[in-house]
Formats: structure tokens, sequence, C-alpha cells
């Protein structure tokens, strides 16, 4: 069984730029969901994919948007990058949404934004 | 809204001591709880959890209980390794619109030989 991947693995921006990050999910998971892990924090909630449809948002800006594909693979799209746009992305997925689901989380993709 | 409140570290303990990792949470609703552990390079593994009150969640030695009363979910272990070293992080998941994962700051530890 795979788990989650996700690339690449690292990256460098400047600001302004856009970036586009990439997920596949677990085998089976039809659920996916994006956190930014800013260092030594913990993980926040950007949003959440169920089949292909925005299905929960967390706090962040219009500039942060996302895709689900078919096969339940998932893009995370950042415009107009800021220096505080530098963090670890990861990427989970889950076999349904519920609340008791357990999230598999991917390695991330570190972001620096110069 | 929902939040997460952990011990802050980083916590350093002696190989074979007991582990306590305290964690509190504020929801609505009648959330999930977990547990998840980052190893350095890596991502982030689910330890255990627990999906009601006074379930009690357990793996690789570690445990911990959902508390109502207390609104906690306090992490233990009874021994721990050098391989236990790491960073915590307690979390909680409520029922409703996008699962919605809260997560604590984190907790570092680190077990000496």
């Amino acid at each position: 069984e795979t788990g989650v991947t996700q690339s690449p693995t690292h990256l460098i921006k400047t600001r302004g730029q856009q970036v586009t990050l990439r997920c596949s999910s677990q085998s089976g998971h039809n659920t996916v969901s994006w956190y930014q892990q800013a260092l030594g924090q913990g993980p926040q909630f950007i949003f959440q994919y169920y089949r292909e449809e925005e299905n929960g948002r967390g706090n962040f800006p219009p500039r942060f948007s996302g895709l689900q594909f078919p096969n339940y693979s998932s893009e995370l799209n950042v415009n107009a990058l800021e220096l505080d746009d530098s963090a670890l992305y990861l990427c989970a997925s889950s076999q349904a949404r519920g609340a008791g689901e357990t999230q598999y989380f991917g390695p991330g993709t570190r972001l620096l934004v110069l | 809204g929902n939040s997460v409140t952990q011990m802050e570290g980083p916590v350093t303990l002696s190989e074979e001591a007991f582990l306590t990792i305290n964690c509190t949470y504020t929801a609505t609703g009648y959330p999930s709880l977990f547990w998840y552990v980052q190893y350095p390079g890596e991502g982030l593994q689910l330890l255990l959890k627990a999906t009601k009150a006074d379930d009690k969640g357990s793996n690789k030695g570690f445990e911990a209980t959902y508390r109502k009363e207390t609104t906690s979910f306090h992490l233990e272990k009874g021994s721990v390794q050098v391989s236990d070293s790491a960073v915590y992080f307690c979390a909680l998941s409520d029922k409703g619109y996008g699962q919605n994962f809260v997560f604590g700051p984190g907790t570092r530890l680190s077990v000496l030989p």
C-alpha cells in the first residue's frame, strides 16, 4: 500500500511569485487536507477536499486555493507569495471526512520565500 | 473556536523514566482526540486516538484517556526509550463541516541514554 506522497520536497520562490504543490493520497482515500506548519509550531488547517469539492477551510486568505482530481490527488496553489508563507506544507488523506477519521500525512514540501 | 493547549517543552528525560505530556482542549461539540508524533526529518504519524469520552487510546507503550469532565487527553508512557525522542502533537477533530483538525503547538521530547 502506497502512502501519501508530496512533490516537490523543497522549493525556493521569491516574493510575489506563485507556487503549486502536489499530493497523492493513500490508496482508497477520498479526502485530502492541507496544512501549513511554521517552524516550531503545530500544523494549521488550510482546507479540505472531499470527492473534488472543498469541504472546509481554515483562516487563510483566498490566494490559497486548491483542487482535487478524480483520482483524489490534490494541488495547493498559493498566489502572490509573501515572506510569511515560508513553511512546511503538509498534505493528509483519510478514508472519509468524519471527525473520528485518522489522517495520514505525507512528508511535506518545505517552501522558502525570499 | 476550538483550540488545543499542550505543556511547553522541551522535555528532557533519562531512559526508562516515566513520561507525561499534558493536553487540554476547548471545543463546542464532542471532538475526537489524537496524538501525533513527528520524528526528526519526517512527517506526522498517528500515535493513538480516542473518539468518545472515557475511551483509552494506546500504542507502542503510550496511553491517553479522553476525559470529558476535565477536557484533557494527557499522554503517558511508563518507560521511555531514546528512540522516543521526537515532537508530540495533541490534536482534535470536531464533527461538522471540514473535519477541521486543530493541533496543539507540539512538545519536544529528548530522551538521554
